[in-house]
């Protein structure tokens, strides 16, 4: 079985700039989340989507971040504009399910803003 | 808010012997999941060993066990005859409630096993 693809697998860009980072789930998966690890801390949930519709995102910064879920397969986490603080890795995990099955991650993104 | 802290930033421990990283957490849910996360250098969260707070049974996985206490709400994870591969930084996390998988993790603790 396939895991959970993510690429790229690291990024650098300047402040001001845009990125986007993409996530392919296990094949099956409805359920896909984004998190953020900042250096030092254990990765903070920016969004979760049921198929293609989102179920929480409560802690995504709107006015820079933004995701979608195109077909409630591939997803794709875009920053624009980028700041200092938002380097960090950006991982995606993905389940079969909202509730009661396990999360797996990919290797994620790590993000240098400069 | 839900919390989750470990209160232990580095631990090491002998090849062979055994090792126990501590957590506590925070919830007002009655009905939650708690993990334990291994991630090594290569940044890919992996499940060690998961825990239904419903269960008064403590979760066993090989060499790794888990000490729940749900009134204390603490749960520590004992790894027993400690590899190098079990060197990696460990992450504990809750869910929200029985309907979420969202996670909440810890600052994390770096182990590391010493040949």
């Amino acid at each position: 079985e396939a895991g959970v693809a993510q690429s790229p697998r690291y990024k650098i860009i300047e402040k001001r700039q845009s990125v986007a980072f993409w996530c392919n789930p296990i094949s099956g998966h409805a359920t896909l989340y984004w998190y953020q690890q900042i250096l030092g801390q254990g990765p903070k949930l920016l969004i979760q989507f049921q198929n293609n519709g989102v179920v929480d995102d409560s802690q995504l910064p709107k006015d820079r971040f933004s995701a979608e879920r195109l077909k409630g397969v591939d997803s794709t986490l875009k920053i624009q504009p980028a700041k200092l603080e938002d380097s960090a890795v950006y991982l995606c995990a993905s389940s079969l399910d909202l509730i009661r099955t396990e999360a797996f991650f990919g290797q994620g993104t790590r993000l240098t803003v400069v | 808010a839900q919390t989750v802290t470990q209160s232990q930033p580095e631990m090491s421990v002998q090849e062979a012997e055994t090792v126990t990283l501590s957590c506590t957490y925070d919830t007002s849910e009655s009905d939650y999941y708690l993990f334990w996360y291994k991630q090594p250098p290569s940044r890919q969260m992996i499940l060690v060993i998961r825990q239904e707070a419903y269960k008064q049974q403590n979760a066993t996985e090989n060499r790794f066990s888990v000490n729940f206490q749900k009134a204390a709400k603490s749960f520590s994870l004992k790894i027993s005859d400690s590899q190098l591969g079990d060197a990696a930084m460990y992450f504990c996390a809750h869910t929200a409630g029985a309907g979420s998988y969202q996670l909440t993790f810890g600052k994390g603790t770096k182990l590391s096993v010493i040949p």
